[in-house]
């Protein structure tokens, strides 16, 4: 039982590459949630999925895609990447709305 | 709107030395709060969640909070504070209109031998 896994772990882009990050969780939860982390705004919402089959945007929104693969996976994508998307990605699923998020262990990404 | 509000960015204790993060928050109902450590280039673990019922709860790793709702507080403390305490602590709070959890910013906590 792994909770929820994200790779890759590390990534470096050069601005207006493309790259999916990918999110995958074993506890059989509906929702799941992307998030970024930046150094003093502690963690936004980028995209979440109530279920399988549902996406919608959160705060910060603009220049990514979701896809709810299945009710295991939820990807996050970078269409073409921009320095401002320098970050670190956490996927987490909670067991039900506002409760206890498991997080998994995050993506650093790198814009140059 | 919801938030959530660590009124210090950094904290520097030292070993043995006890300790308190402070956390306020603004929601309408009773909130769900939680706190969670990071410690560098990790991701988030859960410490210690407030539903209900007891306003002080227990966590992991020896740490406590305290739920204060005539503050809008839920501070994390710890009596004793070890090295390996050092990383950066966010509490949250489960009030996102879309079931997500708020964050605070974070207090980076830094430990003197």
């Amino acid at each position: 039982n792994a909770g929820v896994t994200q790779t890759p772990k590390f990534q470096v882009l050069k601005t207006g590459q493309s790259m999916t990050l990918q999110c995958a969780q074993d506890m059989n939860h509906n929702s799941m949630y992307w998030y970024r982390q930046d150094p003093g705004m502690g963690l936004r919402l980028i995209y979440y999925s109530a279920s399988e089959g549902t996406t919608d945007k959160g705060e910060v929104p603009n220049g990514y895609n979701v896809s709810r693969l299945n009710k295991r996976e939820f990807s996050l994508r970078l269409e073409s990447a921009a320095p401002s998307q320098t970050s670190v990605y956490f996927c987490a699923s909670p067991g039900s709305p506002y409760n206890e998020q498991f997080f998994g262990p995050g993506t650093r990404l790198t814009v140059l | 709107a919801q938030s959530v509000t660590q009124p210090d960015i950094h904290i520097t204790v030292s070993e043995g030395a006890s300790l308190e993060l402070r956390c306020n928050y603004s929601y309408g109902a009773t909130p769900y709060l939680f706190w969670y450590v990071q410690s560098p280039g990790q991701g988030l673990q859960l410490l210690l969640k407030y539903f209900s019922g007891d306003t002080l709860v227990q966590g992991i790793k020896g740490f406590e909070a305290e739920f204060k709702r005539s503050q809008s507080s839920f501070n994390l403390r710890k009596p004793s504070v070890h090295w390996s305490d050092a990383a950066e602590y966010f509490c949250a709070v489960g009030g996102g209109s879309q079931g997500n959890l708020i964050f605070g910013k974070g207090t980076k906590l830094s430990v003197k031998p």
